[in-house]
């Protein structure tokens, strides 16, 4: 059964605090992916690593950066939080290549941060 | 303007109920079209795919691509309370095998 699993369900943070959020997969999948999700605005990409210390911005980088030491894990880091990077927070992972249908992204259960 | 335009909904329907889920999109370079599953503090799983255009049935459930008009649709049959979830669409051209572009996500009510 694939799984990706975050470290926390729910965290609060004060303002100005680091926070490090951690996603572990145990598919052995080359991708992984952050992405922010908020009411009305879908999932928005923040940041993607295709490969063991590689990373690429999504569509909404600033104020995150990421680490990719093993290919199983991938972690999110917010230097600075604020009040707007309140959100819930997806984690996923999925194949590089394949000769079929490789879009499929598996989700964590998602984090849900609250700074204030 | 999004690429991909989903309207979030609710959309809230009685049990036994055809559904029909549906988003728009801009880019005709679009390929691969799904449709994620999303319970309350759950993160989305894949429901359907389809690739290029038609139509796609499994179960209850039917993925349609209506490529000439930019437009994709999910229907659920017979919905049934355990249905109720957010409902994501993504898509992706076909030559980048990571980038998903997603829209809003429609929150679905079957009541009993």
């Amino acid at each position: 059964d694939v799984k990706v699993t975050q470290s926390s369900r729910y965290l609060v943070k004060r303002t100005g605090e680091k926070v490090f959020l951690e996603c572990v997969q145990d598919m052995d999948h080359e991708n992984m992916f952050w992405y922010r999700q908020d009411p009305g605005l879908g999932l928005r990409l923040i940041y993607f690593s295709y490969d063991v210390k590689m990373k690429e911005k999504g569509d909404i980088p600033e104020g995150y950066s990421v680490s990719r030491e093993k290919k199983e894990r991938f972690s999110l880091i917010l230097e600075s939080a604020s009040t707007n990077q309140t959100s819930m927070y997806l984690c996923a992972s999925s194949l590089r290549d394949s000769q079929y249908f490789n879009n499929e992204q598996f989700f964590g259960p998602g984090t849900r941060l609250t700074v204030l | 303007q999004k690429e991909v335009e989903q309207d979030p909904g609710p959309l809230s329907v009685p049990e036994g109920a055809i559904v029909s889920l549906n988003c728009t999109y801009s880019n005709s370079a679009f390929q691969y079209f799904m449709w994620y599953r999303q319970y309350s503090r759950k993160g989305p799983e894949l429901l359907m795919y389809t690739y290029s255009s038609g139509n796609k049935e499994d179960g209850r459930f039917t993925a349609q691509v209506d490529k000439s008009s930019k437009y994709i649709s999910l229907f659920i049959r017979d919905s049934q309370p355990s249905d109720s979830a957010t409902y994501l669409c993504a898509m992706s051209r076909v030559d980048s095998n990571y980038q998903l572009i997603w829209g809003a996500g429609t929150k679905l009510i079957i009541k009993p």
